[in-house]
């Protein structure tokens, strides 16, 4: 699985997007992006997955650049709520890899 | 509700007794995996089950043992020779969400049990 780097910490205002990038420069072509969060103490939750195209859902925005070698992820209105670790990760199997991840403040 | 459980929420062991965290999910996912995580650090591979039966070795394995008898379940085993057992360990299963090309998977956890060997 490629290697993924993420800046340690980031802030963000309330109501402002929050704008999370992720390089995998040595992804391979079947490998996805993928994101996960995780509230302290808590165990992790999936956000949303990549390949090639963005996606949307409920929660976020994935924006994976045409080389796929970075993404970035973008939750549009950020809350308090959103204050968590957030984790980029690649992978092809089941079996993934977890980084030290961002840790994003959402504040006031 | 579908989901995972982990009992205890908490443990407190003396150093050089083994010790059996469980995991049960009722999800129906064939694969589930054991993580141990530190005090800021991420989340780090131990057990990973694809199949009833059936476990390989993840990134830590060693003082660590599993057993995958059913499809619900997957306990670990701290032994007395884990080093440093005190973390937090948490358990997930995975299922296929792939698309239209490659394979992707969803991981799901559980809420973790917090070790503590003194």
């Amino acid at each position: 699985d490629a290697k993924t780097t993420q800046p340690p910490s980031m802030d963000c205002a309330e109501g402002r997007a929050a704008n999370l990038p992720c390089n995998h420069s040595t992804i391979s072509g079947n490998e996805y992006v993928y994101w996960y969060r995780q509230i302290h103490s808590q165990g992790p939750q999936y956000i949303i997955h990549g390949l090639k195209n963005n996606e949307t859902n409920e929660m976020a925005s994935l924006i994976i650049t045409e080389d796929r070698k970075s993404s970035t992820l973008i939750l549009p209105h950020a809350t308090l709520r959103d204050t968590a670790v957030y984790y980029c990760l690649t992978g092809t199997a089941s079996k993934l890899t977890f980084g030290t991840g961002t840790r994003l403040q959402v504040t006031l | 509700d579908g989901g995972i459980t982990q009992s205890p929420k908490y443990l407190f062991r003396k150093e050089g007794q083994n010790v059996t965290l469980s995991c049960e999910q009722n999800l129906n996912h064939d694969a589930m995996y054991w993580y141990r995580q530190d005090p800021g650090q991420g989340l780090r591979l131990i057990y990973y089950s694809q199949i009833v039966n059936d476990f390989q070795k993840g990134d830590i394995a060693e003082g660590y043992s599993v057993s995958r008898e059913k499809k619900e379940s997957f306990p670990l085993t701290v032994t007395s020779a884990q080093k440093n057992p005190t973390a937090f360990y948490l358990c997930a299963s995975s299922i296929d969400i792939s698309r239209t090309s490659g394979r992707a998977y969803e991981q799901y956890f559980g809420p973790g049990t917090r070790l503590t060997v003194t």
